[in-house]
């Protein structure tokens, strides 16, 4: 079974500064998209960065870029100049390239941003 | 814009009286899922439909079903509500079953209180 975890329940970044979410997934795969999602308090999920596992280079969108490391399996989200919007709800999310197989989704981080 | 569009925001619902939960979607996916989350847990797959074809997860209980009547529009029953139902229901779509690059795009949710 594929899992996906997020070993830390909420981190605290100041405002402007850099801060980096840990994901680690477990599959048997080698073909599989990774996601991570944001949930603000309105609670709409909203896609942020996708990482396809047969891309060596990492995704980037503007300030969140990922470290995608497939022989350790891991998927870490950093937020660049962090701002007060970017206070929610983070999930990693994993979904293998095949039919009939549905997004598995970590127990997710709480981000709480200082001003 | 295309969206996933959730019905109500917010409903409230009496202890053993039926509710029915609306998702409409204009993106015209084949797949659309429904999700329940409850506080700051990851969202849990109840069922999910791929056009027609409905698909439940081994352990959603008998009391939760689901409706797709046409492409567009998905309906999530609960025939007797407890107090364990309470919580956001999430409702998701995807363009097919691979779930693919794109991911799943998500509604705004639906917060269900159970009194």
């Amino acid at each position: 079974a594929q899992t996906v975890t997020q070993s830390q329940p909420e981190m605290s970044v100041q405002e402007a500064e850099t801060v980096t979410l840990s994901c680690t997934y477990d599959t048997s795969e080698s073909d599989y998209y990774l996601f991570w999602y944001k949930q603000p308090p309105s609670r709409q999920m909203i896609l942020v960065i996708r990482q396809e596992a047969y891309k060596q280079q990492n995704a980037t969108e503007n300030r969140f870029s990922v470290n995608f490391q497939k022989a350790a399996k891991s998927f870490s989200l950093k937020i660049s100049d962090s701002q007060l919007g970017d206070a929610a709800m983070y999930f990693c999310a994993y979904i293998p390239n095949t039919l009939g197989n549905m997004l598995t989704f970590g127990g997710g981080t709480r981000l709480m941003v200082k001003p | 814009d295309a969206m996933v569009i959730q019905n109500p925001r917010y409903q409230v619902t009496q202890f053993g009286k039926p509710v029915t939960l609306s998702c409409s979607q204009t993106l015209n996916h084949n797949v659309m899922y429904w999700y329940q989350q409850k506080s700051s847990q990851a969202p849990k797959l109840l069922f999910h439909y791929y056009d027609k074809d409905f698909n439940n997860e081994a352990d959603t209980p008998d009391n939760f079903q689901s409706r797709r009547p046409n492409t567009s529009f998905c309906f999530l029953d609960i025939r007797s509500p407890g107090l364990g139902d309470a919580a956001m229901y999430l409702c998701a779509t995807s363009r097919d079953a691979a779930g693919g690059m794109n991911g799943y795009t998500f509604g705004s949710g639906t917060r269900l209180t159970v009194v």
